[in-house]
């Protein structure tokens, strides 16, 4: 099975970065998913990495690292509407994500 | 991406009743998932519903409680049978495809059993 560690809040300025981690053990991984969610809305996908190093998308980026069990999601020159809660989610191929109990990320003034 | 629908966006229900939620794609998937999210919670798998093979539930759920039907490559429905007001929650399909494989959800349908 997986499971997902990741802190459940985080606080940030705006304008500032953010950088939002993820743990996970598991069992034949194969790739770390992040997805954002609004309250009241549905999760949608940020990222996607499979191999080890950084994705860029804009002013988000996440990372991997397979020897380390570890990846996070940096958000760049935040915004208010990026308050929202992160989550990271893994899966072993052709297999459903298994998420983390997310993070609640909040941007203030 | 791909366009998912679902319908309905919300319902308020009684106990003992039965509702069954459609999840439409506009392009064809091998792959679905339905979750189940509680307030402030993360999301919790229910089953696989991949066309052509009955539904694989997880752990805690069962296929009398919670029918799944996927007639076809772009649609599925979920039933939330006999319920009771345990079952209020969120509940996305997601379905998985396209050419990184990416796992995608619908918007939600909000339930609340009284």
């Amino acid at each position: 099975g997986q499971s997902l560690e990741q802190p459940s809040e985080v606080t940030a300025v705006e304008g500032a970065i953010v950088q939002i981690n993820c743990t996970y053990q598991t069992s034949g991984f194969y790739g770390l998913s992040w997805y954002q969610q609004h309250d009241g809305g549905a999760p949608t996908f940020l990222s996607y990495n499979a191999l080890d190093g950084l994705e860029e998308t804009g002013r988000f980026s996440s990372f991997l690292s397979r020897s380390d069990s570890y990846g996070y999601l940096l958000l760049q020159e935040l915004q208010m509407k990026d308050s929202a809660s992160y989550f990271c989610a893994g899966d072993s191929g052709n297999t459903p994500l298994v998420f983390g109990k997310g993070t609640r990320l909040s941007v203030i003034a | 991406s791909a366009v998912i629908s679902q319908k309905p966006s919300r319902d308020i229900c009684q106990r003992g009743t039965s509702l069954t939620i459609q999840c439409q794609v506009d392009s064809q998937v091998t792959m679905m998932f339905w979750y189940r999210q509680q307030p402030g919670q993360s999301l919790t798998l229910i089953a696989t519903a991949n066309q052509g093979s009955e539904a694989t539930y997880e752990s805690g759920f069962v296929i009398d409680k919670f029918p799944i039907s996927r007639p076809n490559l772009t649609f599925s429905t979920l039933t939330v049978s006999n319920m009771s007001p345990e079952d209020s929650s969120i509940y996305l399909c997601s379905p998985r495809g396209g050419p990184r494989n990416e796992q995608f959800f619908g918007p939600g349908t909000r339930l609340t059993v009284l």
